[in-house]
């Protein structure tokens, strides 16, 4: 079955970087495109960014757009987010998602979920 | 960018009553829209896409409907499992965006 495991959350202070990476298995990941999810604490659900399975493409929150980039590795299986000069308000679980069919992110839901990583930006 | 309003934020019902979930987005997304149930301590999980569509082994007492700017997620009869907090998320355009949850507890 899908599985995708993150890891690389931590305690990071406000302005430093930290990168977060999603391992993923049961399916064949190049041709599925993939997400990444935050909550805040307490919060609600904000979509942060994807990337198209063969990298064509990528789109951002605004929020993030100039500090976090989303990248994967097909060969690997496996899907990054560098997250640069954090603020305070990046604090929150980041969870990986595969989008729901195969090839296009586009009309696409968000599917399968792993159970997050936690980052904390505190000084 | 497209915003999605949920009501009520809370919803207090009765093990086997029914529950409707209100979602609006403020323009028109068709019916690129999803439910989304999460539950403490739990990745959210897909329920309903397309407006209409369960998800593999969702029951068949969660049902969506609505097109365009308006949208309902009903629950025939609560079953203890189903509370939860519910989110709507449009998939029409970037960047992708959630409503701010609606909270079914026990009343």
């Amino acid at each position: 079955q899908v599985q995708l495991v993150e890891s690389g959350g931590g305690v990071v202070h406000p302005g430093g970087s930290l990168r977060l990476s999603c391992a993923a298995s049961g399916f064949t990941f190049s041709t599925y495109g993939m997400h990444w999810v935050r909550q805040a604490p307490g919060k609600g659900l904000e979509w942060v960014a994807v990337i198209w399975y063969d990298e064509s493409d990528k789109y951002y929150v605004d929020s993030v757009k100039g500090r976090f980039t989303i990248s994967r590795d097909n060969s690997n299986y496996k899907l990054d987010l560098q997250m640069n000069n954090l603020r305070a308000e990046d604090t929150g679980i980041y969870f990986c998602v595969r989008d729901f069919s195969r090839f296009s992110s586009h009309w696409q839901p968000l599917d399968s979920w792993g159970q997050g990583t936690l980052v904390t930006v505190s000084s | 960018e497209m915003v999605m309003t949920q009501s009520p934020v809370t919803l207090s019902v009765s093990p086997g009553d029914r529950a409707t979930l209100s979602c609006r987005a403020s323009q028109s997304i068709s019916r690129n829209l999803a439910w989304y149930q999460q539950k403490p301590g739990q990745a959210p999980r897909l329920l309903i896409y397309g407006a209409t569509t369960r998800a593999t082994g969702v029951p068949p007492r969660f049902s969506g409907s609505g097109s365009g700017t308006e949208f309902t997620l009903t629950i025939s009869s609560l079953q203890s499992e189903d509370f939860a907090v519910y989110y709507c998320q449009q998939y029409n355009d970037w960047p992708r965006t959630f409503g701010q949850g609606t909270k079914v507890e026990i009343k």
